[in-house]
């Protein structure tokens, strides 16, 4: 069966320093991959989403970056945290040529100070 | 264009009422309509999904009705209990291959189901 995991799960960060946070997925070739950020009490922010290694399409200009190196792994990069960048992060998964499906991941939830 | 709306954004029912949540879609090329539920701390997960060439579809207590030609669809929950109290998020997906099938979620209708 398919599980994805996503690290780490709580993170408190001061502003300027660097986030990294990793998504993988077991159980499944060449899925699409997505990262959604959801602020407090709000809906799903769509971020980036990939098709294939090393292709990234960002849906919202920002502070932000993806990276895709290997077939199951999404990273989520920013070199310099600020205050509005606190959220909790959801990499998602959905088997290729099935549609609308996504899978969640537990979320990151990041604090910025 | 792309846009989902629903409504409304709290609801509070006692246990054993029918919940009832709608969204409104603007975008004909959607073609599979799914409903999240999300416990606080937690990924969302899928519920239950419709796709246009039906107007209903019942899994246990969830219902989803879809009415193609108001382009709306909307979420029941039948004999609702305390377990239920989360939040639910609609979401409308166009056809595989199609600007990477992403789909496009609505704002979240929080839920709380008194005991």
């Amino acid at each position: 069966s398919q599980t994805i995991h996503q690290w780490p799960a709580t993170l408190v960060q001061p502003v300027g320093s660097p986030l990294s946070l990793e998504c993988t997925v077991e159980g499944t070739s060449n899925p699409n991959l997505y990262w959604y950020r959801q602020a407090a009490g709000r809906g799903l922010q769509l971020l980036f989403y990939s098709v294939g290694i090393g292709q990234i399409s960002s849906e919202v200009p920002q502070n932000l970056s993806a990276s895709r190196p290997q077939d199951r792994q999404f990273i989520l990069s920013s070199k310099k945290l600020l205050l509005s960048d606190s959220g909790f992060y959801l990499c998602a998964w959905r088997g290729p040529g099935v549609p609308g499906e996504l899978f969640f991941g537990e979320g990151s939830r990041l604090t910025v100070l | 264009q792309q846009q989902v709306k629903q409504s409304p954004q709290s609801l509070i029912v006692q246990k054993g009422g029918i919940p009832i949540i709608n969204c409104a879609y603007e975008n004909t090329a959607f073609d599979y309509f799914p409903w999240y539920q999300q416990f606080p701390g937690k990924g969302p997960a899928l519920l239950i999904a419709i796709r246009p060439d039906v107007s209903e579809k019942k899994e246990g207590r969830f219902t989803i009705s879809f009415n193609k030609s108001a382009k709306q669809f909307s979420l029941h929950i039948m004999d609702s209990q305390p377990g239920d109290s989360a939040t639910y998020f609609c979401a409308a997906s166009p056809p595989v291959g199609t600007s990477g099938s992403r789909l496009t979620f609505g704002e979240g209708t929080q839920l709380t189901v008194n005991p």
